[in-house]
């Protein structure tokens, strides 16, 4: 069946750091890869997606790339800040048969400190 | 910007009792979703509804689950008699419907359910 495996957390940076979530996936077919975040406090934000192979996602200075070739949608920040702490998720979501339900790693909990 | 909005945002009960989560969905969104995520565990897809019926569920909800949308704002997840381990964070989600495999689906803060 489907699944996402991401890296352990916690992750903890100093600030100006750079960041790598991986993020790996399992799925049959085309998924769409979707990385949500989540502040202190808070629901699941969407953060970034792809819908198809090669694609990049971007937004808030991070990126990720759909690579089919390995299966992967590793998360990454040149220079990451204190107010980038939270909870990171990586997901998938399935095309044709599923009504669209998203199916998510662990998460990654990401501390930086000043 | 809308909002995803659930209440309440924690909810202690005892096992054996029965407890409903609101959630308001973003006002033109046509799907909504319950998930849930145990302490620890993964974020877990529980339900989809569509046009006033389930249209997809996962193996955890059993018949001790309901969902409904009783007027044109809310939609509720009912959990008939609580077990322990119906203790989680409980995610509202809703999107548009109009490409369901790239749609973006908007999360709510979550209720957090503690079963005595």
């Amino acid at each position: 069946g489907n699944s996402v495996t991401q890296m352990e957390g916690p992750v903890t940076l100093s600030e100006e750091a750079f960041l790598t979530i991986n993020c790996t996936y399992t799925a049959t077919g085309y998924p769409s890869l979707f990385w949500y975040v989540q502040y202190p406090g808070e629901g699941l934000q969407l953060l970034l997606k792809a819908t198809k192979a090669d694609d990049k996602g971007s937004n808030k200075g991070f990126e990720a790339t759909y690579r089919k070739e390995t299966t992967s949608f590793h998360l990454e920040k040149g220079s990451v800040q204190v107010s980038d702490s939270a909870v990171y998720f990586c997901a998938l979501r399935s095309y044709g048969g599923s009504q669209g339900n998203l199916i998510f790693g662990k998460g990654t909990k990401l501390s930086v400190k000043p | 910007e809308p909002e995803v909005t659930q209440t309440p945002s924690h909810q202690v009960t005892q096992m054996g009792q029965e407890v409903i989560l609101r959630c308001v969905p973003i006002s033109n969104h046509l799907y909504f979703y319950w998930y849930r995520q145990i302490l620890g565990q993964k974020v877990e897809f529980l339900v989809s509804f569509y046009n006033n019926e389930i249209s997809e569920k996962s193996e955890i909800f059993d018949d001790q689950f309901s969902v409904e949308r009783p007027d044109g704002s809310n939609f509720t997840l009912k959990i008939r008699s609580t077990k322990l381990e119906d203790s989680a964070m409980y995610f509202c989600a809703s999107s548009t419907g109009t490409l369901l495999s790239t749609d973006t689906q908007y999360f709510g803060p979550g209720t957090r359910l503690t079963v005595l």
